[in-house]
């Protein structure tokens, strides 16, 4: 089915440097999302994203919906040990039979070294 | 937050039989949850809508027979894993959206071993 192009697939970074991630589509999307997912446990939502050019911020992380709806990045600053794990966008689909679905991106394994 | 549970958390049975897996929301309602299929590190693959007072739609190639779905209630819905065989094998995640918005949030998932 239908993916977003996520990329980078894979990083390794000390700790204290910046992340930066995105996706993109080539299809529209009424809301991103972002989400972090550990070895053994289910995704956890990091950040939604609900307008075209929103910049939103939680803690050391920040993302963007991109104005033209087929895009966002995803940005950690001063990265840490415990954000090892995979990065996940979303978009979700706003019409037709596919109404509420996700469309995921193939996922960024973070690696950050001590 | 709005808070999933799934249970059981891992299960172990042999090939034939059938695993039941619940998918709770515990803190909302939702009228629709979906069920994905997670392969070792690769994205989460949609298997089916389960829809509140109605019937489940599945994805193209998953076999309805095979996964069946029960959304029960507002709060439960759960994955029968009928005559399991070891392909079957795998990492099941649900996720709900809360009534009124489109932010899914997800279970925990429950790791499948078919012997």
């Amino acid at each position: 089915g239908q993916q977003l192009n996520q990329s980078p697939q894979s990083m390794f970074i000390q700790e204290g440097e910046d992340v930066s991630m995105n996706c993109t589509s080539s299809s529209i999307f009424n809301t991103w999302l972002w989400y972090k997912q550990d070895p053994g446990e289910g995704p956890v939502l990091l950040i939604a994203l609900y307008k075209a050019g929103e910049l939103t911020s939680n803690g050391r992380l920040t993302a963007q919906f991109g104005i033209t709806r087929k895009d966002s990045f995803l940005n950690i600053s001063a990265s840490i040990p415990s954000d090892v794990g995979i990065y996940f966008c979303a978009g979700v689909n706003a019409g037709g039979t596919s109404y509420g679905k996700l469309t995921f991106g193939q996922g960024t394994i973070l690696t950050v070294h001590p | 937050g709005a808070v999933v549970s799934q249970h059981p958390s891992r299960v172990i049975c042999k090939s034939g039989t059938s695993v039941k897996i619940e998918c709770r929301s515990l803190d909302f309602q939702a009228t629709t949850m979906f069920w994905y299929r997670q392969f070792p590190k690769q994205s989460l693959m949609l298997m089916a809508t389960s829809n509140e007072g109605s019937k489940a739609t599945y994805e193209q190639g998953v076999e309805k027979d095979k996964f069946l779905i029960n959304h029960a209630s507002l709060t439960l819905s759960t994955l029968t894993v009928t005559s399991a065989h070891p392909e079957d094998s795998s990492f099941y995640i649900c996720s709900a959206p809360a009534i009124g918005t489109d932010t899914q949030y997800f279970g925990p998932g429950t790791r499948l071993t078919v012997l």
